[in-house]
């Protein structure tokens, strides 16, 4: 079984500077799947990013980025030039290799302060 | 496309009715999975399907029934409702099936009150 920990509830970041997420990842499995999902307060999910276990290159989609470490079970969410936009709870999620069925962590509230 | 459509979007039930919540993908996802959100606990899967009369059991099954007689539709009963069932219901939809790797897509959610 596998278990994702995000131990921030709550962070906040001024407008224009950078935030980093944390999140965990206990499994183990060596073939796995990581996701950020980000759920503004319109309730809709929307995948922010994607990192495959087996690659050793972090995942990077414009202003997001992911720190890796897979010995450390760690994938944390780095968000660059912060915009009012990003406010949102992110979810840190993962799958087993071979199923589709999502685990996910308790979330963390971003504020963005304009 | 109009991706995972979910209907109701919000839904109040006494305690012992029971209901249907419906989801529905156009996308010809073979996967499908309903979670439930809990304030503070992220999401949890309820039941899932890896195609048409396919489904198990997720982390919290109970008090909850699903069907596949369609790829399109993945509808959750609600047996007899009880409180501890208030909760938003998000139904999700991905590609493949035994990949792990896709993007699920989600619906927008049924916020569902029981009094």
């Amino acid at each position: 079984a596998q278990t994702v920990t995000q131990s921030q509830p709550e962070m906040s970041v001024q407008e224009a500077e950078t935030v980093t997420l944390s999140c965990t990842y206990d499994t183990s499995e060596s073939d796995y799947y990581l996701f950020w999902y980000k759920q503004p307060p319109s309730r809709q999910m929307i995948l922010v990013i994607r990192q495959e276990a087996y690659k050793q290159q972090n995942a990077t989609e414009n202003r997001f980025s992911v720190n890796f470490q897979k010995a450390a079970k760690s994938f944390s969410l780095k968000i660059s030039d912060s915009q009012l936009g990003d406010a949102a709870m992110y979810f840190c999620a993962g799958t087993q290799g071979g199923s589709e069925k999502l685990v996910f962590g308790k979330g963390t509230k971003l504020t963005v302060n304009p | 496309n109009a991706g995972v459509t979910q209907t109701p979007k919000f839904q109040v039930l006494k305690t012992g009715q029971s209901m249907t919540l419906q989801c529905a993908q156009d996308m010809n996802h073979e996967y499908m999975s309903w979670y439930r959100q809990d304030p503070g606990m992220g999401l949890r899967l309820i039941h899932y399907s890896v195609g048409a009369g396919i489904t198990d059991q997720g982390e919290v099954p109970n008090g909850y029934n699903v069907s596949r007689s369609t790829t399109e539709d993945f509808p959750l009963r609600l047996l007899s409702a009880a409180p501890s069932q208030t909760s938003v219901y998000f139904c999700a939809s991905s590609y493949t099936r035994t990949s792990g790797r896709e993007e699920q897509y989600f619906g927008p959610g049924t916020r569902l009150t029981v009094t």
